[in-house]
């Protein structure tokens, strides 16, 4: 099966950009997911498909994608941005299996 | 609104079985894919299983095949997840979410709050 990469924790600075990477082989065929976690609480969808966000999700974030890799940026960074956020798409499609990336804890300073 | 409530997570001993169910409310249960996704603790989120719509395909991850099995009551608007032969490595907070298809693949939209198991002796 397919893994997807993220660095593990990355920070940044309170109103500056923020871009959390994920890596994997079955990005360059299928759209990634993104959610954001905060201790203690269930995880939240902030992204789906080309650059859609769920209601509620503000416009700070946005997504792009180059290959392999796809990109989570937080444009203006908030406090309440400080969560751990995880990438997720299909396996392949030769099954519909499902993987998320290993995680990456956004630091607001 | 849209609500997904687990039940059923405990402390069970290693070969033990437990039945997981998630009530789900606010949507029309039948119309979509539901999955189970675990964390264990301190650990990154892990895809379970997907059921279609009417359960008539499942999916699972290669640790759980042949041990658990996803199932749905749509009159009851319930996902279950009875898993057997359980493992130390199988303690995790467990979360049922919803499964739109979108672009290609799914995306999980919405979350239960979880329930946690426990496979310790």
């Amino acid at each position: 099966s397919s893994e997807l990469t993220q660095d593990p924790a990355v920070s940044v600075a309170l109103g500056q950009t923020v871009r959390i990477t994920c890596q994997g082989d079955s990005l360059r065929n299928y759209y990634t997911t993104w959610y954001q976690q905060k201790p203690g609480q269930a995880p939240v969808l902030v992204i789906y498909g080309k650059n859609n966000r769920p209601s509620g999700i503000p416009d700070r974030f946005s997504v792009s994608r180059s290959g392999n890799t796809a990109s989570l940026t937080i444009t203006g960074a908030q406090a309440e941005d400080e969560a751990d956020y995880y990438c997720n798409s299909r396996d392949s499609s030769d099954n519909p299996h499902f993987v998320f990336g290993t995680g990456t804890k956004v630091t607001v300073l | 609104e849209v609500h997904l409530v687990e039940s059923g997570g405990g402390l069970v001993q290693p070969g033990g079985s437990l039945r997981l169910s998630c009530a789900a409310s606010g949507f029309t249960f039948s119309d979509y894919w539901m999955s189970w996704v675990r964390q264990a603790p301190g650990k990154g989120l892990e895809w379970v299983a997907n059921i279609n719509q009417d359960g008539s395909e499942e999916s699972y991850v290669e640790s759980v095949k042949g041990r658990f099995t996803i199932s749905r009551d749509n009159a009851k608007n319930s996902l279950y997840l009875h898993m057997n032969s359980l493992r130390a490595e199988d303690t995790a907070v467990y979360y049922c979410a919803r499964a739109p298809y979108s672009y290609g693949t799914r995306s999980f939209d919405y979350w239960g709050q979880g329930t946690l198991v426990t496979v310790s002796s």
